[in-house]
């Protein structure tokens, strides 16, 4: 049950776009379509922003879009905005009904 | 509105036992796995356990297996998890999250505001 890598942080400036990756292993990242994102912004519950690699739930913005490649899924936020910046952590199935978290990507808007 | 609201937090020392609580309204409680997760101050996410919607299967973290147990009682639509022999490293926000359901519950689309645990000597 390692958890799954993620970038310590990434940024950009508003109106550009920033990518972040979650590498898992084949057991399940590659494994699953089931890998889901998260936005948690300090002293607040974390908010589903994607499930099942690429569902964007109702009322999140189509600015968010996850894709998967491999062991590797990604999670990109388009046309960045000031209220974007948060901490982000990808999720995997992990088969056996057990679920592994990423290491978290802070977002800055600069 | 769907609300999770753990309670029971605090400071124990090592060794000792606290039980959290997540009361939970605005949606079906008996018709959703749920699950507890961690978030180590400083750190990230990490998912502690699992049961589904009507008690009877269980999963743990290998970190918390055989120290933690988590229940529920749909009559009063509360998830429980029991937290025995605490450790340094169990310290850590507790968040009481919901499945949500399409292929599989395999998303957690609600979650709580989160308690803090501290185990300190």
């Amino acid at each position: 049950q390692s958890a799954l890598t993620q970038p310590p942080s990434a940024s950009g400036s508003p109106g550009q776009s920033v990518t972040i990756s979650c590498t898992g292993t084949s057991s399940d990242v590659g494994d699953y379509n089931y890998v889901s994102w998260y936005q948690h912004h300090p002293g607040k519950a974390p908010k589903l922003m994607i499930y099942e690699v690429s569902m964007r739930p109702s009322g999140v913005p189509d600015r968010f879009s996850g894709s998967k490649s491999g062991n590797t899924a990604s999670l990109t936020v388009s046309a960045l905005r000031a209220e974007d910046e948060a901490d982000y952590y990808c999720s995997s199935y992990a088969g056996s009904n057990n679920f592994v978290f990423g290491t978290g990507t802070e977002v800055t808007v600069v | 509105e769907v609300q999770l609201v753990e309670s029971g937090g605090g400071s124990v020392q090592p060794g000792g036992s606290l039980r959290l609580s997540c009361a939970a309204s605005g949606f079906t409680f008996s018709g959703h796995w749920m699950h507890w997760v961690r978030r180590v101050p400083g750190k990230g996410l990490v998912w502690v356990s699992r049961i589904s919607s009507d008690g009877s299967s269980t999963t743990y973290a290998d970190a918390v297996k055989g120290r933690f147990t988590i229940s529920r009682d749909n009559a009063k639509n509360t998830l429980y998890l029991q937290m025995n022999s605490l450790r340094v490293e169990d310290t850590a926000v507790y968040y009481c999250a919901r499945s949500g359901y399409s292929i599989g519950w395999h998303y957690f689309d609600y979650w709580g505001q989160g308690i803090l645990v501290t185990v300190t000597s």
